[in-house]
């Protein structure tokens, strides 16, 4: 149990234009989903905390109106990198907590290319 | 803001051999965790720690959670080449299970068969 879906695993997208990344947890209820950024041969950074039925917490630095998240269901979460530019070009990861006593569970990413 | 110092950077070791790598904070966590991540994958859960003094194994793998809840190791035992990934440590901040996680900057294992 405790799988977290993620989709799609790679986008190439031009400059300018918008990306939508999905993360779903296949096999239980998430109120809370985390969405992380991760440049080449760095760690995990992470970008929001996305609630279920209400807004997202953005992390400092973060544009709120950039990475657009919507948290519609308990078991749907939705990041969209609005007018993407080269530079947004990362691996994007969400997570998800099972129970109150065990680790989160991360998807398995998603490469964004932006040209 | 918060930081996990995790040493070393890199380590590149023979098979068989055991590895050790730490994590250390100013600030105290509530839970450690430990992750590996594969290329182009997610981070994948190691172990949990959710007191402190806590020792666990999860088969060749053994972490603990420091006294002072301020770091943490994480030791692998007879090394294999499928050891090989990133290793980072991430600590929760708060109790709950929407605390969010703060990690290393990651090891990067590589093992020579």
């Amino acid at each position: 149990g405790a799988v977290v879906s993620q989709h799609p695993s790679w986008v190439i997208c031009k400059s300018g234009t918008s990306v939508k990344i999905e993360c779903r947890s296949l096999d239980f209820q998430a109120t809370t989903m985390f969405w992380y950024r991760q440049f080449p041969k760095q760690s995990l950074m992470l970008m929001a905390t996305s609630n279920e039925g209400s807004k997202a917490t953005y992390e400092q630095g973060v544009e709120k109106d950039k990475f657009l998240i919507n948290h519609a269901s308990l078991t749907l979460s939705t990041l969209t990198v609005t007018s993407a530019h080269p530079e947004d070009s990362s691996f994007y990861i969400c997570s998800a907590s099972y129970r109150a006593r065990e680790g989160y569970t991360f998807g398995s990413g998603t490469r964004l290319t932006v040209v | 803001g918060q930081q996990l110092n995790q040493s070393p950077q890199s380590m590149f070791i023979q098979e068989g051999e055991d590895v050790s790598m730490n994590c250390t904070s100013s600030s105290i966590f509530n839970t450690w965790l430990w992750y590996k991540q594969e290329p182009g994958e997610g981070p994948v859960l190691l172990i949990a720690l959710y007191k402190a003094g806590e020792l666990t194994s999860n088969g060749r793998l053994t972490a603990q959670f420091g006294i002072t809840r301020k770091d943490s190791f994480l030791n692998i035992s007879a090394s294999i080449p499928s050891d090989v990934g990133i290793y980072f440590c991430a600590g929760r901040i708060g109790s709950s299970n929407t605390g969010k996680l703060i990690f290393g900057q990651g090891t990067t294992l590589q093992v020579k068969p």
